[in-house]
């Protein structure tokens, strides 16, 4: 079956970039997005369609996507951006399908 | 203000149901697709289910299958999730969410409830 692979975990110092990878067979196909979900919150959209960030994001979440590798980059971590990251598309059937998840530590 | 408010978990016995509805406001309720999206304790994000604007149209995960019935009143800007024969492993929080359809013709969420703890233990 169709999956999304994400690293289960990342760690950064503060001020540095951290990247957090998505892999996944239909994403050339398929627009990846990104969730960010801190600590007992709901999933909160950080970057749509590869990488459009909505309003009120800060401009140091970005979005990329080349062949089947989605990636999304925090460029400058800030202590608060400590939070599980999910990557979401869709499955050969166009179900809503999200990788498995990774923690970003910042410290 | 655009928000979705769940209600309706709680403690159940295995075998047993329960009925989870979410509130629309802020937003024409029946212009969007309504989804629930599960997270079991410690664990990640898994899509359960989705309905139509009109509520003709429903798609179930496997998971659910079978157990689980979505609506939607577009009078009451409610979404439900009538959930039976309830198991340990759908022990989960909750969460409604709205699509919205990208530009590849495929859906994602862009508007999350805070979520209603489902759990399922004797």
């Amino acid at each position: 079956s169709y999956e999304l692979t994400q690293p289960p975990s990342v760690s950064v110092s503060p001020g540095q970039t951290a990247r957090i990878t998505c892999s996944g067979d239909g994403l050339p196909k398929k627009y990846a997005y990104w969730y960010q979900q801190k600590s007992g919150q709901a999933p909160v959209l950080v970057i749509h369609e590869d990488s459009k960030r909505p309003s009120g994001i800060p401009d140091r979440f970005s979005g990329s996507s080349s062949g089947t590798m989605a990636t999304l980059t925090l460029s400058g971590a800030q202590v608060e951006d400590e939070a599980d990251y999910y990557c979401y598309s869709t499955d050969n059937n166009g179900y809503p399908l999200f990788g498995g998840g990774t923690k970003l530590t910042v410290l | 203000e655009e928000q979705l408010v769940e209600s309706g978990g709680g403690l159940v016995q295995p075998g047993g149901s329960l009925r989870l509805s979410c509130a629309a406001s802020g937003f024409i309720f029946s212009a969007y697709w309504m989804h629930w999206v599960r997270q079991a304790p410690g664990k990640g994000l898994v899509w359960v289910s989705r309905v139509n604007g009109d509520g003709s149209v429903t798609t179930y995960a496997d998971s659910g299958k079978g157990r689980f019935t979505i609506s939607r009143d577009t009078d009451k800007n409610t979404l439900y999730l009538q959930m039976n024969s309830l198991r340990a492993d759908d022990t989960a929080i909750y969460y409604c969410a709205r699509g919205y359809r990208g530009a590849d013709n495929h859906y994602y969420f862009n508007l999350w409830g805070r979520g209603t703890l489902v759990t399922v233990s004797s």
